[in-house]
């Protein structure tokens, strides 16, 4: 089992273009998460999908898209990238998600630099 | 704004003894889990304490929970290098899983 898999795992970006950064796992988990983790803030919550065909918003969602594909994807979307979105960017899922979530199972993250 | 945050922000030992970290939070929680993060990896799950629970042990790993003063306590116990890491407290609640900033833990050879 590959677990949680994000791709790219690095991405250079200038500002304004755009990018869409995948997720998928084979977990058969319902629930799925973007996090973003800058130096000394930790990790904070963009998005996240309680099961298929439900997004919502999470504590940072501003310039960000979100889209739950099907079961297993999960990708994050930068319409129009901005240097404050250089970050490690990583994807998460659970079997459960509130009120009980359950353990996260997260992906190795992808480096994204916006010049 | 973060539900949980870890103290202290860093912590150096020497191989062999004991590491504690603290997690406080603001709001009623469902499970508190504790996590680790090697330099450059994802997160990965260590324990989760359920609000029923007091302790709960996983190898070297004891955690507390205190719901009355809305905190817990991860201990490794007997450290090792390999422990060397950044350890994430997460708590649960009626939304989803929200993190602190973390404890750095060095553990000298």
């Amino acid at each position: 089992n590959a677990g949680v898999t994000q791709t790219p795992k690095f991405q250079v970006l200038k500002t304004g273009q755009s990018m869409t950064l995948q997720c998928a796992q084979d977990m058969n988990h319902n629930s799925m998460y973007w996090y973003r983790q800058d130096p000394g803030m930790g990790l904070r919550l963009i998005y996240y999908s309680a099961s298929e065909g439900t997004t919502d918003k999470g504590e940072v969602p501003n310039g960000y898209n979100v889209s739950r594909l099907n079961k297993r994807e999960f990708s994050l979307r930068l319409e129009s990238a901005a240097p404050s979105q250089t970050s490690v960017y990583f994807c998460a899922s659970s079997m459960q998600g509130a009120p009980n979530t359950g353990e996260l199972f997260f992906g190795e993250g992808s480096r994204l630099t916006v010049l | 704004s973060q539900q949980g945050e870890e103290d202290p922000q860093a912590l150096s030992i020497q191989e062999g003894e004991n590491a504690t970290m603290n997690c406080s939070y603001k709001t009623s929680i469902n499970n508190l889990q504790w996590y680790r993060q090697n330099s450059g990896r994802g997160l990965v799950h260590l324990i989760l304490i359920r609000s029923n629970e007091r302790e709960k042990h996983s190898g070297r790993l004891r955690v507390t929970l205190d719901t009355s003063k809305k905190s817990s306590s991860l201990l490794i116990t007997a450290s090792r290098a390999a422990d060397t890491a950044s350890y994430f407290c997460a708590t649960g609640g009626s939304y989803i899983p929200t993190f602190g900033r973390g404890t750095s833990l060095i553990v000298h050879p």
